[in-house]
């Protein structure tokens, strides 16, 4: 079993519309959650954090987290071209961080 | 949040040859962090550059290979040494303070 454990996709959403991204990890312990975005041939940027159960909103993002599942997700509403892009989950469970193998989201114009 | 750059931002390198990369951070950040990501990939975890005393390497990856310095909590270099096309990725670098980790540009190398 994978430590963090992601859909390669490619999600397809037509834009407008809300893209729901979805990652499991396997480690109990972990404290902090991430997303990361990441366009082809850039490094990755950090779009939002969560640590505590629940949901956390930023924009047109909101992290979802539940830790009892170990389960955490991200929305994108009102998705745009320009979110096409892989989207990385992250687990940190002391001090560095484990990243899943990405999700590559299409928004269709 | 901390910006971080990273030199060279690409080089083609011979087999057999080393490289290092140098890591700037735009402030002090406790934690430095060494990745690597194949084409297509995700990022794996080479190591956690420790100011002042030797990395922290994960598995698979070992100091004569990858020597990393951290002479200050805003600079780190990593070093590929005797380098083979096995070697070809991006390698980047990761600060921060706290939990949050920023990446730098990444240095793309491609090993003849």
């Amino acid at each position: 079993q994978k430590e963090v454990e992601q859909n390669s996709g490619p999600l397809s959403v037509p834009e407008g519309a809300i893209a729901s991204l979805n990652c499991t990890y396997s480690d109990r312990v972990s404290q902090s959650f991430f997303w990361y975005r990441q366009y082809s041939g850039k490094s990755p940027e950090l779009i939002m954090s969560i640590y505590s159960n629940g949901d956390k909103e930023d924009g047109r993002f909101t992290a979802q987290l539940n830790k009892a599942s170990q389960y955490v997700s991200l929305l994108i509403r009102d998705s745009q071209p320009s979110d096409s892009a892989t989207y990385l989950c992250a687990v940190n469970r002391g001090r560095a961080l484990t990243f899943g193998s990405g999700t590559r989201l299409q928004v269709q114009p | 949040s901390a910006v971080i750059s990273q030199k060279p931002s690409r080089d083609i390198c011979q087999r057999g040859t080393s490289l290092t990369i140098q890591c700037q951070v735009d402030s002090q950040v406790t934690m430095m962090f060494w990745y690597r990501q194949q084409p297509g990939q995700s990022l794996t975890l080479i190591a956690t550059a420790n100011q002042g005393s030797e990395a922290t390497y994960e598995s698979g990856f070992v100091i004569d290979k990858f020597p990393i310095s951290r002479p200050n909590l805003t600079f780190s270099t990593l070093t590929v040494s005797n380098m083979s096309p096995e070697d070809s990725s991006i390698y980047l670098c990761s600060g921060g303070q706290d939990r949050e980790q920023y990446f730098g540009p990444g240095t793309r190398l491609t090993v003849t």
